[in-house]
């Protein structure tokens, strides 16, 4: 079974740049989640969708920053412009809400960011 | 609102000799705790996951991690740690199976 994939692996910026972030769940993965993960911190949740639905992106930077999931299937989180302190990784996971372990969520290797 | 506090930032042992990672906790009701570990360039997995039930639960390659609702703590341990267990690990708080809340880690570095 393909685990989560995200593309690109690395992008530079400088500020004032925009950026796409791609990711590809798990098949079948009702729900996904965008991370951010600043340097040496735990991952923090941004946003997170169920199908195509977003459930919660009350942590999203709205002024900059918007995720979609048109099909249910794979995702885009983009930045608009980006910002030094936009400098982090950003991870994708999935998980299946049906599942007996609907709160297992499986990640991506994660796409890291630097804004110079 | 949930908090999860990781007290060591970097531990550093020898392999072989055993281990424990802390963990401490904030939360109105008994959560959901997670220990999950991040290897370089890789994302995160899971070790293990604590509800309910038995305060002991085991998990992967040998790990396991004990619920302690007085101590609000959910550290994690193994009896004898091998050079490949070098990580970063996190314990993790939730009080649903969506939104979970990740401490700053611990970076575990294992001597050969």
């Amino acid at each position: 079974e393909a685990g989560v994939t995200q593309s690109p692996r690395y992008a530079v910026l400088q500020e004032g740049q925009a950026v796409s972030f791609w990711c590809d769940p798990i098949s079948g993965h009702d729900t996904l989640y965008w991370y951010q993960q600043p340097r040496d911190q735990g991952p923090q949740l941004l946003v997170y969708f169920r199908d195509e639905a977003v459930i919660d992106n009350s942590q999203l930077p709205s002024d900059r920053f918007s995720a979609v999931r048109p099909k249910g299937t794979n995702s885009t989180l983009k930045i608009q412009s980006a910002k030094q302190g936009d400098t982090a990784t950003y991870l994708c996971a999935s998980s299946l809400s049906r599942d007996r372990d609907q709160d297992t969520q499986y990640f991506g290797p994660g796409t890291r960011l630097l804004v110079l | 609102a949930q908090s999860v506090t990781q007290p060591d930032a970097r531990v550093t042992v020898s392999e072989g000799a055993s281990l424990q990672l802390r963990c401490k906790y904030s939360s109105s009701v008994t959560p959901y705790l997670f220990w999950y570990v991040q290897y370089p360039r890789q994302g995160l997995q899971l070790l293990l996951k604590y509800y309910s039930g038995d305060p002991v639960v085991q998990g992967v390659n040998g790990f396991e991690a004990e619920f302690s609702k007085s101590n609000s703590s959910f550290h994690l341990r193994k009896a004898s740690v091998h050079w490949s267990d070098s990580a970063v690990y996190f314990c993790a708080v939730a009080t649903n199976a969506y939104k979970v809340i990740f401490g700053k880690g611990t970076h575990l570095h294992v001597l050969p």
